[in-house]
């Protein structure tokens, strides 16, 4: 099956820097990359989402860059703030495969220092 | 629109005792899931549906179990809990009929903790 690995585990930046999370697949098959922010006590919320057709996608501060030749892909964030601190996971999925599942990552901890 | 709902939130049991966790969503949508989240393991699937009166394993079934008798409901029940099943489970919901959109809405979570 499927192996997501993200790195880091956590990452602590300063208010305004920007942030990179990388992460790998191990399924060549897999063609849905989403990534998800999850805040405290809440459950995990999409943010960005990839599509293996395509090799980058920009959303306002945040942008997500794919390399289907080496199996990886990234999260960017740019002019980080405070609100950005939370927990963020990437997933990997074939889509139209039974039941669209998702395979994440251990996911990493974002702290931004004000 | 209340998105997905879990039910309860936080619950104590003893080992070897049984419950069962609620999970609702008013999205129509059709695929159903639930997760266990450990520290530094991320998000890990139990149990799955992809419709009313269906389910399937996911990568950690064992100890549970589910059912989806309506579409809008989905059960993870544990009948005999272990301290291993100590965790944070999210349900979550996808795909609207006729919609190409993937997005797996989760709902807020349940901690449980086995004793």
């Amino acid at each position: 099956g499927e192996n997501v690995e993200q790195h880091p585990s956590t990452l602590s930046v300063q208010e305004g820097d920007s942030a990179v999370i990388k992460c790998t697949y191990s399924d060549s098959a897999s063609n849905y990359f989403p990534w998800y922010k999850q805040e405290l006590g809440k459950g995990p919320q999409l943010i960005i989402d990839i599509r293996s057709n395509v090799g980058e996608k920009k959303d306002q501060r945040i942008a997500v860059t794919l390399n289907k030749t080496a199996k990886h892909f990234s999260l960017h964030i740019t002019e980080t703030q405070p609100e950005d601190s939370a927990v963020y996971f990437c997933a990997a999925s074939m889509i139209k495969a039974a039941g669209n599942k998702l395979t994440f990552g251990g996911g990493t901890r974002v702290l931004v220092k004000p | 629109n209340a998105g997905v709902t879990q039910t309860p939130k936080f619950r104590v049991l003893k080992t070897g005792q049984s419950m069962t966790l609620l999970c609702a969503q008013d999205m129509n949508h059709e695929y159903m899931y639930w997760y266990r989240q450990d520290p530094g393991m991320g998000l890990r699937l139990i149990h799955y549906s992809v419709g009313e009166g269906t389910t399937a394993k996911g990568e950690v079934p064992d100890g549970y179990n589910v059912s989806r008798l309506k579409k809008q409901n989905f059960l993870l029940g544990l009948e005999s809990a272990a301290p291993s099943q100590t965790s944070v489970y999210f349900c979550a919901s996808s795909l609207q009929e006729g919609r190409l959109i993937y997005e797996q809405y989760f709902g807020p979570g349940t901690r449980l903790t086995v004793t």
